[in-house]
């Protein structure tokens, strides 16, 4: 059985940083590419990061370009977003997500920015 | 970026009718195109891919299509357990875009 569990949800202040994982099972992890998916509360959903299955490209939302960094350790079947510069728009249930399609979900972690 | 306009942003139907959501893309998608399920308080679940293909152990009465640029979810005898949000993604593109999402509820 597929699974996708992510972790590191927390309250943070404006401007400051946050890392979540991604720990996957039920599959094999190095051979798909993976996202960060996010949606604000009562809002849609929206894409924010993809990485290929060995890291060679990372894909970025524009508004998470040059603040937020995916990467992934495939010896440990994790996937990780690291969160710099975090503002309060950035308050959402962040969900990673395996291969291009979101062929299968994780629960979400709920990250929120408030002073 | 591409837009995926997706409509409308609610419905409300009653139980047995056939009911259609639709996305249109801004630009040429060919069929990368996804539909994902959300329960209330869930993660989203994934439907149709490839624009009219069925997921695994999704209900029969789920389909997808496409005309043109313009895509399409359709529930053919709506049931109380599909009350849910519904979105499209288009992932030909990167930054793959979502729609707005559709709520739909039992009248």
């Amino acid at each position: 059985e597929v699974q996708l569990v992510e972790s590191g949800e927390g309250l943070v202040q404006p401007g400051s940083s946050m890392k979540l994982s991604c720990v996957a099972s039920g599959f094999t992890f190095s051979n798909y590419g993976m996202n960060w998916i996010r949606q604000a509360p009562k809002k849609g959903l929206e894409w924010i990061a993809l990485i290929y299955y060995d890291s060679s490209s990372k894909y970025y939302a524009d508004s998470v370009k040059g603040r937020f960094t995916i990467s992934r350790d495939n010896s440990k079947n994790t996937l990780y977003l690291e969160m710099n510069s975090l503002r309060s728009e950035d308050t959402a249930m962040y969900y990673c997500a395996k291969g291009t399609e979101g062929i299968h979900w994780g629960q979400g972690v709920m990250v929120t920015v408030s002073s | 970026d591409i837009q995926m306009t997706q409509s409308p942003s609610s419905l409300s139907a009653s139980l047995g009718d056939r009911v259609t959501i639709t996305c249109r893309a801004s630009q040429d998608i060919g069929n990368y195109l996804t539909w994902f399920q959300q329960k209330p308080g869930k993660s989203p679940r994934r439907m149709i891919y490839g624009a009219t293909n069925l997921e695994d152990g999704v209900p029969s009465r789920f389909s997808g299509s496409r005309s043109g640029s313009d895509y399409s979810l359709t529930i053919s005898s709506l049931e109380s357990e599909d009350v849910a949000d519904y979105h499209c993604l288009q992932s030909i593109q990167y930054p793959f875009t979502f729609g707005s999402g559709t709520k739909l509820e039992i009248k």
